[in-house]
């Protein structure tokens, strides 16, 4: 069974560009997250989503950052402009169904944002 | 408001050893889940081990162990017969059980195997 998708792997932009990131859930996985992991600390959430419809996003910066999950599946978080400190790892991870007790999620690779 | 605490940077342990990474946490929550995630290089979470707050044995996954306090709200990990394979970053993480859970991780211990 595929892993989480994500890409590009890695992406260097100029501060003031925009930047997408594209991630591929694990196939049947309806919750989809999306975190982002600084240098040194351990991720923390920016979005989340149940299917196509997205219920915790009190951490991401809207007035830089978007996300969408078109039907339900595949997710792009998009930066406009990307700043200086925006320098992250951006990862990706879904589970089957946040309701559960036991609730895995699986993470992706990640994409490796360095803002010059 | 919750928080997780991983008092250890970097750790070292000879192969073969055992080690014992430690975790405390802070929540008024009752009902919660407790997590372990490896990092490796290639920058994927794998996910080690699960402990629930009302599970009254602590969690075991081969190797890994979880030493569950829950007075004392610490969830250390045990890696037994440590390998090369297990240098990596490890993340403590914690889940409060409601229908809009958000996991909260831990910044994290560098573990370094030694030959």
């Amino acid at each position: 069974e595929a892993g989480v998708v994500q890409s590009p792997r890695y992406k260097i932009i100029e501060k003031k560009q925009p930047v997408a990131f594209w991630c591929n859930p694990i196939s049947g996985h309806n919750t989809l997250y999306w975190y982002l992991q600084n240098l040194g600390q351990g991720p923390e959430l920016l979005i989340r989503y149940e299917n196509e419809e997205a219920v915790d996003d009190s951490q991401l910066p809207k007035d830089r950052f978007s996300a969408e999950r078109l039907k339900g599946v595949d997710s792009t978080l998009k930066i406009q402009p990307a700043e200086l400190g925006d320098s992250a790892v951006y990862l990706c991870a879904s589970s089957l169904d946040s309701g559960l007790d036991y609730n895995e999620q699986f993470f992706g690779p990640g994409t490796r944002l360095t803002v010059l | 408001a919750q928080k997780i605490t991983q008092t250890q940077p970097g750790m070292f342990v000879q192969e073969k050893e055992a080690v014992t990474l430690d975790c405390t946490y802070d929540t008024s929550d009752q009902s919660y889940g407790l997590f372990w995630y490896k990092q490796p290089s290639s920058g994927e979470m794998i996910f080690l081990i699960y402990q629930g707050s009302y599970d009254e044995q602590n969690a075991t996954e081969g190797r890994y162990s979880l030493n569950f306090q829950k007075a004392r709200k610490s969830a250390n990990l045990v890696i037994s017969a440590s390998q090369l394979g297990d240098s990596a970053m490890y993340f403590c993480a914690m889940r409060k059980k409601t229908s809009y859970d958000k996991v909260i991780f831990g910044p994290g211990t560098s573990l370094s195997v030694i030959p």
